[in-house]
């Protein structure tokens, strides 16, 4: 199995409304990543696990609430979300953290907060 | 502020022609740079990465890597309808972070 996989596709949320986004990956690789991809923009980390342990957070606000039970998942809970919110999700994962680790990105979720 | 920069096109080529991609890194300490390439509404997907200075080759992509410069491209020979999309730079500023350029927009004309 060498693919991220991401659910839901696709989100629609209202700022009050609590949800999760979830990503899985089989490939053996302990670290696990979130970006956020605004159109037409490049992808921005947001937060790195590795060995199942928070290494970055990119100072994301708190109504981002990541989580990594295991070492093949990784979860975002989403919370009081704002309009501004609204992109693509990305997860990746790479074998390890040191820099000639390669991340591969799973197919995204498209919020739309509203 | 570490800093990626590539040219933004849009970059038009003809069919069969090699399409050239550049990107400028501002962190001499860099170490590790990736090429993705993103079809408009999909996620990126790692098409080349390099280390070390020089030329690297898969198929019809070359990574070309110039630390002293800090200049990385990528050329793709024999260009396809099928590789037009947006190319992103991205380079390793410090342990697993990754800063990407804003990339560029590519179009193969058949």
């Amino acid at each position: 199995d060498t693919e991220v996989t991401q659910t839901p596709k696709h989100l629609v949320m209202g700022m009050t409304n609590k949800k999760s986004l979830k990503c899985e990956q089989h490939m053996g690789h302990r670290a696990m990543y979130w970006y956020k991809q605004k159109a037409k923009k490049p992808p921005e980390l947001m937060f790195v696990y590795s060995y199942e342990k928070l290494s970055i957070n990119e100072s994301v606000p708190s109504r981002f609430s990541p989580e990594c039970p295991n070492s093949s998942l990784l979860n975002l809970h989403l919370h009081a979300l704002q309009p501004e919110d609204s992109a693509l999700y990305l997860c990746a994962s790479s074998f390890g953290t040191s820099g000639g680790n390669e991340q591969f990105f799973g197919p995204g979720t498209r919020l739309t907060v509203l | 502020q570490k800093e990626v920069e590539q040219n933004s096109g849009p970059l038009s080529v003809p069919e069969g022609a090699i399409a050239s991609l550049n990107c400028t890194y501002s962190d001499r300490g860099s170490q590790s740079f990736f090429w993705y390439r993103q079809y408009s509404g999909k996620s990126p997907e790692l098409i080349m990465f390099i280390y070390s200075n020089g030329d690297k080759e898969d198929g019809r992509f070359t990574a070309q890597l110039n630390k002293a410069s800090q200049y990385v491209s990528l050329l793709i020979r024999d260009s396809q309808p099928s590789d037009s999309a947006t190319y992103l730079c991205a380079v390793n500023v410090w342990a697993a972070k990754l800063v990407f350029g804003k990339g560029t927009k590519l179009t193969v004309n058949p």
